[in-house]
């Protein structure tokens, strides 16, 4: 069964750590994978997105790699601020899947000041 | 350009009553996916509809209907409402292209008592 697996459930840093979450999944035959992040009681917003055939994708603090052999890929977020503070959900899409992402149940982040 | 819309935004049912989520989305994909997301889990697919005309179950899809009403629009629904439904219900489109990704609605929070 294909599964996506995060660590840990939850977090609680100070303001300005550097940070990394997890990210794990069952089968390397994947198309791509999604990092999102949800504020609570809103919808999903998707801050990376990673093809299969890339090791990382950057988009300002956040950095996210993929290994697709050891099933696993981690969120990096530099000097985190109060503002960070949301759940944030990794999503597979497996090969063969007809767009339907599995979802991993998310890591809630809380930076304090 | 509103994205996925959904309506309600929140409901209360009693066991055994019926009811409809509405979603539209905007931006012309071609497929859509209702979501369901419960405490401490993922999200995790009810139904999808790959084109307009064509509707399939995900991995939740008991005690659900859906209906792809035309190419904007997508709606579930229960027909004798269980306390298991009660959960935050999201709808989402699909863009096909170089950036892969899913576009989420705001949600849907659903108590059945």
């Amino acid at each position: 069964k294909q599964e996506v697996t995060q660590i840990p459930a939850a977090l609680s840093v100070p303001e300005g750590e550097n940070l990394v979450l997890n990210c794990s999944f069952t089968d390397s035959a994947i198309y791509n994978l999604q990092w999102f992040r949800q504020d609570p009681g809103k919808g999903l917003t998707s801050l990376l997105l990673i093809q299969s055939s890339q090791r990382e994708q950057t988009s300002g603090r956040l950095n996210a790699s993929l290994d697709k052999s050891s099933g696993r890929s981690t969120l990096y977020i530099a000097a985190s601020q109060p503002g960070d503070s949301a759940t944030y959900l990794c999503a597979v899409l497996f090969s063969g899947g007809y767009n339907k992402l599995i979802f991993g149940a998310g890591t809630r982040l809380a930076v304090h000041p | 350009n509103a994205g996925v819309t959904q309506t309600p935004k929140f409901q209360v049912l009693k066991t055994g009553q019926s009811m409809t989520l509405q979603c539209a989305q905007d931006m012309n994909h071609n497929s859509m996916y209702w979501y369901r997301q419960d405490p401490g889990m993922g999200l995790r697919l009810i139904y999808y509809s790959a084109s307009e005309g064509t509707t399939d179950k995900g991995e939740v899809p008991n005690g659900y209907n859906v209906s792809r009403l035309n190419k904007r629009e997508f709606s579930l629904r229960l027909e004798s409402a269980a306390p298991s439904q009660t959960s935050v219900y999201f709808c989402a489109s699909w863009l096909a292209g170089v950036r892969e990704t899913q576009y989420f609605g705001p949600g849907t929070r659903l108590l059945v008592l």
